[in-house]
């Protein structure tokens, strides 16, 4: 049972670059999540997924679309990568249950120069 | 907006010493409250979730308390070790499939 997984671990892009990072999950959950993790900023919400085939806008979706075709992954994409989406992005998912907890992967850390 | 705050933002102790880690949040309207442990370039590993008809939750050296009415949390670690060094993060459940999350404290735990 491997959780919640994470690729790539690291990344460098330039701007305008495009990329996409994954999100895998084995524990069969329906709710998946995209944070970004900046200094000082705590975690915040890019987008989510309450099933398979469903997306929806968190606190920061701007600059970024997100696709879950099927219900272990969630994709992240970024269009054209600017400096400001320079961060540490993690994934994280949960069961149905409103009560549940969220399980985190080990992130993503992406430089944009 | 539901806002959290954590005090303090870090904290050093001797090893053996029992401390505390404060949360605050705005909006007593929670589902429930989360403690994450995050190491230096690592993700965030789930400490102890405490539901809002909680009081508090264990396991082993810690022990988080929920008082939903004033907006407050703690996490209580007894008999620190140097192991214990990270930076702690607690995070509120709004439902609306949202986590809302501290800044977090970093914590040192000296030998």
């Amino acid at each position: 049972n491997a959780g919640v997984t994470q690729t790539p671990k690291f990344r460098v892009l330039k701007t305008g670059q495009s990329m996409t990072l994954l999100c895998a999950q084995d524990m069969n959950h329906e709710y998946m999540y995209w944070y970004r993790q900046d200094p000082g900023m705590g975690l915040r919400l890019i987008h989510y997924s309450v099933g398979e085939g469903t997306t929806a806008k968190g606190e920061v979706p701007d600059g970024y679309n997100v696709s879950r075709l099927k219900k272990q992954n969630f994709l992240l994409g970024l269009e054209s990568a600017a400096p400001s989406q320079t961060s540490v992005y993690f994934c994280a998912s949960r069961n149905d249950s409103s009560h549940n907890e969220q399980f985190f992967g080990p992130g993503t850390r992406l430089t944009v120069l | 907006k539901q806002e959290v705050t954590q005090i303090p933002a870090a904290l050093s102790v001797p090893e053996g010493e029992n401390l505390v880690l404060n949360c605050s949040f705005t909006d007593s309207a929670i589902y429930n409250l989360q403690w994450f442990r995050q190491d230096p370039g690592k993700g965030l590993t789930s400490l102890l979730l405490i539901q809002s008809s909680q009081r508090e939750q264990t396991s082993g050296r810690l022990n988080a308390s929920l008082d939903k009415s004033s907006g407050r949390s703690t996490l209580y670690i007894a008999a620190s070790q140097p192991g214990d060094s990270a930076t702690y993060l607690c995070a509120v459940n709004t439902g609306f499939q949202k986590l809302v999350f501290g800044t977090g404290t970093r914590l040192l735990v000296s030998p």
